[in-house]
């Protein structure tokens, strides 16, 4: 089993739709989520940072972890085509590398 | 200020033939991070370093591959010989001086290699 699931979709919506990315992890030690954007033919861009449980807010986007759950989530409200990317969970437990999601891409249409 | 600078942009070779990629760091950052990116398998760590050291290699797939860090700007990482599976996207990231953990990562554009 993978330290870090993540659907690979694609998840196709239609612009002003909520998106809801979703990544589990088994490893309890992790303390640090990160959400990073990957638009196609780029490297990834560091997009939320949130440590510990709970919600981060920042624009259109809302980071969560339940830790109890072992279950992170990134909402995008309002959809734009420009929102079309992979997006990458990532977490680690402090001092060490990044474990990363394989990924979820995501398609708005106009 | 620049980003992470990679080369080449893409490479194409022949199976056996040795591929040499290129990393620059930001000016100001001293950790160094390889990946490589495949649809089937993500993005996976090759090694990472910490002030031009190798803190951990142990997702280099097999000896074929090697990763230097000559000085605190720049680093390289070698397939020789070179073989079809290893085809896929190759990044090199880098994360500030100063920070205690690496979660903030710069990335650069990648080199796309195809081994045929």
């Amino acid at each position: 089993q993978k330290e870090v699931e993540q659907d690979p979709g694609p998840l196709s919506v239609p612009e002003g739709a909520i998106v809801s990315l979703n990544c589990t992890y088994s490893n309890s030690a992790f303390q640090y989520f990160m959400w990073y954007r990957q638009y196609s033919r780029k490297g990834p861009e560091l997009l939320m940072y949130t440590y510990s449980s709970g919600n981060k807010e920042d624009g259109r986007f809302t980071a969560q972890v339940d830790k109890s759950s072992k279950y992170i989530s990134l909402f995008i409200r309002d959809s734009q085509p420009s929102d079309s990317a992979t997006y990458l969970c990532a977490m680690s437990a402090g001092t060490d590398k990044l474990i990363f999601g394989t990924g979820t891409r995501l398609q708005v249409f106009p | 200020d620049a980003g992470v600078i990679q080369s080449p942009r893409h490479e194409v070779t022949e199976m056996g033939q040795e591929v040499t990629l290129r990393c620059k760091l930001i000016s100001g950052h001293n950790s160094l991070f390889w990946y490589r990116q495949t649809m089937m398998r993500g993005l996976e760590l090759l090694i990472y370093f910490n002030n031009n050291v190798p803190i951990d290699d142990s997702g280099m797939p097999e000896d074929r591959f090697s990763a230097k860090m000559p000085n605190a700007s720049f680093s390289t990482l070698k397939i020789q010989p070179s073989e079809p599976r290893d085809s896929a996207v190759y990044f090199c990231a880098s994360t500030p001086e100063g920070r205690l953990f690496y979660n903030e990562q710069f990335f650069g554009p990648g080199t796309r290699l195809t081994v045929l």
